[in-house]
């Protein structure tokens, strides 16, 4: 059974000061590592999606990077409107993907 | 490009009565479907999947059912809810396996 992890469960930050999200996981075979940002009553709009140790994507502000154990979202110089809750998933089969309970991200002005 | 729809955005249900909540995806053919549920603190739940018309997978037994009588059409029913039942449900379409889901903007169910 595929299991995610996610820490923090909340972070709050100062504008500009830069900061990194973890998404730990557990497959039998990892099919694809995928980042979400949500906002509050919305659904979760899709980032990125990582398939191997060493593989890097980039969005503005965003950076995600992998490894055979975890992936971590880096914010660099985020800004107030970065600020939603971060999901990290993984699967990708036909069965869905199974899902982090994710970080609540606070940037302050 | 691809749109998904879902409906209605809120719901308020007495304990005992039916559901139906819908959702359709525009500008692509044959898509696998979810449905999740997500309540506080626990974070998204598989409820039901589709690889295609009438075919339907249940991850969790419940009060809940799923059916797809077209293919871009995807529905989540009740014959009685549950208090249990209330929480964030959100549809999700993927073109197949290795590619990101990607989700409509949810019902928000109360059930009184």
């Amino acid at each position: 059974e595929d299991q995610v992890t996610q820490s923090p469960e909340a972070l709050r930050l100062q504008e500009g000061e830069s900061s990194s999200l973890n998404c730990s996981y557990t497959v039998s075979g990892l099919r694809g590592l995928f980042w979400y940002r949500q906002d509050p009553g919305k659904g979760p709009e899709f980032l990125f999606t990582l398939y191997s140790a060493g593989e890097e994507k980039e969005k503005e502000r965003l950076k995600a990077t992998l490894t055979k154990k975890e992936s971590f979202l880096h914010i660099t110089a985020p800004k107030p409107e970065d600020s939603a809750t971060y999901l990290c998933a993984v699967g990708g089969g036909a069965d869905g993907l199974t899902f982090g309970k994710g970080t609540h991200l606070i940037i302050q002005p | 490009s691809q749109t998904i729809h879902q409906w209605p955005a809120t719901l308020v249900q007495p304990v005992g009565s039916p559901l139906s909540l819908e959702c359709t995806v525009e500008g692509t053919s044959n898509p696998n479907l979810y449905w999740y549920r997500q309540a506080a603190g626990r974070g998204l739940q598989l409820l039901f999947y589709s690889v295609g018309i009438g075919q339907i997978s249940s991850e969790v037994p419940q009060n809940l059912s799923a059916s797809r009588p077209q293919d871009r059409q995807f529905i989540l029913s009740s014959k009685k809810l549950l208090l249990s039942d209330s929480g964030f449900y959100l549809c999700a379409w993927s073109e197949g396996q290795g590619t990101p889901l990607h989700f409509g903007n949810g019902t928000r169910l109360t059930v009184t």
